[in-house]
């Protein structure tokens, strides 16, 4: 039974660039969360999505950072022409519902350098 | 507003001996649970141990137990018998009933000494 499957596991972009970062939650998991972690910070939350929605946007940035959870496939957080600061661990976890009653499974974390 | 507040930026203990890692914590919530996360120097996250807000016992899993004072909206991490395994950023957090988000810490950098 396969953990929240992150990947590219470290990814260097150019200023400008387009970054995309995948997640796969753990199976039967319809709740998906992504989170970002400067350096020397603890993660911070950006997006919640369930499959096709997206329930809260609260912590994304308002522009060029976009986020996805297909119907089929993995959840997307996309990040469009980079730039320096976004330089930082990105981590998505999956829950199979909400509330306190389920716990988050995070993956291994996505490692974005922007040079 | 919610917020965890982690005094210590850096915490050192000898190999076998017991470790407390601080985590206050504000809220004018009253349900709401705290979790610790372990996150070693290969990047992920660990969930080690939760206490929700009406829970009358002390949380324990293994050789981790949480210290929970409610009154004093604090939730401290206790790790006895330290291994050098252990050796890691700790990050204590939130989340309300009704909110999907967690609330971290700024972590705690643990190091065990042999």
């Amino acid at each position: 039974n396969a953990g929240v499957m992150q990947n590219p596991r470290h990814l260097v972009r150019r200023r400008g660039q387009e970054a995309r970062l995948r997640c796969s939650p753990m199976k039967g998991h319809s709740h998906v969360y992504w989170y970002r972690q400067l350096p020397e910070e603890g993660l911070k939350f950006m997006v919640y999505l369930q499959k096709e929605n997206i329930i809260d946007e609260s912590g994304m940035p308002k522009e060029r950072f976009s986020a996805e959870f297909p119907k089929e496939g993995p959840s997307i957080l996309r990040i469009q022409q980079v730039v320096r600061g976004d330089s930082a661990a990105y981590f998505c976890a999956s829950s199979p519902g909400t509330g306190l009653d389920y716990g988050y499974t995070f993956g291994s974390g996505t490692r974005l350098t922007v040079v | 507003a919610q917020k965890i507040t982690q005094t210590q930026p850096g915490m050192f203990v000898q190999e076998k001996e017991a470790v407390t890692l601080d985590c206050t914590y504000d809220t004018s919530d009253q349900s709401y649970g705290l979790f610790w996360y372990k996150q070693p120097s290969s990047g992920e996250m660990i969930f080690l141990i939760y206490q929700g807000s009406y829970d009358e016992q002390n949380a324990t899993e293994g050789r981790y137990s949480l210290n929970f004072q409610k009154a004093r909206k604090s939730a401290n991490l206790v790790i006895s018998a330290s291994q050098l395994g252990d050796s890691a950023m700790y990050f204590c957090a939130m989340q309300h009933t009704g909110s999907e988000k967690l609330v971290f810490g700024k972590g705690t950098k643990l190091t065990v000494n042999p």
